[in-house]
């Protein structure tokens, strides 16, 4: 069965530093997201990506969060100078349509530890 | 954010017995609600979905129900097996957005 890879599993980072998480969507999904887990917290939304642009962001989602589908079958968050609060599960998701009754599929995170 | 919550933080039956999980939203304008489930170090993995159109969806062991005059859905999981012991998400989205509101989860223990 299809799914969503994404490496590293688990990224350790001093404060300050750029991040690169990558994604491999499932091959036939048109919609791209990224979500994360603080320790103990709930899965939140940051981004939803479409057609090669931003579809929605959140208020987490600041200047220092990017995303870019550089070669039409990666998917990546970049933050550019990360902080300690950064450190969490980033989860990526892909789905073969928006809302409409179909399911976003998850990758096994990358947990990130800013130091 | 207390969109979409999951008041039972832990849920423990035995095996064989039927597992309730509940699900308590706010916003009216939820139309499409999933359940995940979660392992240790794995990502969310999709269980089951129903929308708001319906009020039940069955899928072998799982079943959804969908309240919505409450806000309220359920999972049920009929008969309970060790290896459902995990951390239930629920979750909903909003008309073409696509962005998944998630409630805290549920972690469930089935004992043998």
């Amino acid at each position: 069965e299809p799914e969503v890879t994404q490496t590293p599993s688990h990224q350790v980072t001093q404060m300050g530093q750029e991040v690169i998480l990558r994604c491999v969507p499932i091959s036939n999904h048109l919609y791209f997201y990224w979500y994360r887990q603080i320790l103990g917290q709930k899965v939140e939304f940051l981004v939803s990506f479409y057609n090669n642009e931003i579809s929605e962001k959140s208020e987490i989602f600041d200047d220092q969060f990017s995303v870019e589908r550089p070669d039409g079958s990666n998917f990546t968050l970049k933050i550019r100078s990360t902080k300690l609060e950064d450190s969490a599960m980033y989860f990526c998701a892909s789905g073969w349509d928006r809302g409409r009754n179909q399911p976003q599929h998850f990758g096994d995170g990358t947990r990130l530890s800013i130091l | 954010d207390q969109q979409v919550k999951q008041n039972s933080p832990s849920l423990s039956v035995q095996e064989g017995r039927i597992s309730i999980l509940n699900c308590d939203y706010t916003n009216s304008m939820f139309d499409y609600f999933l359940w995940y489930k979660k392992y240790p170090a794995e990502g969310p993995t999709f269980l089951i979905s129903i929308s708001s159109i319906k009020d039940k969806n069955e899928d072998g062991r799982f079943t959804v129900f969908l309240n919505k005059s409450a806000k309220h859905l359920s999972l049920h999981i009929v008969p309970s097996q060790p290896g459902d012991s995990a951390v239930y998400f629920c979750a909903a989205s909003e008309g073409n957005t696509g962005k998944l509101i998630f409630g805290q989860g549920t972690t469930l223990q089935v004992k043998p």
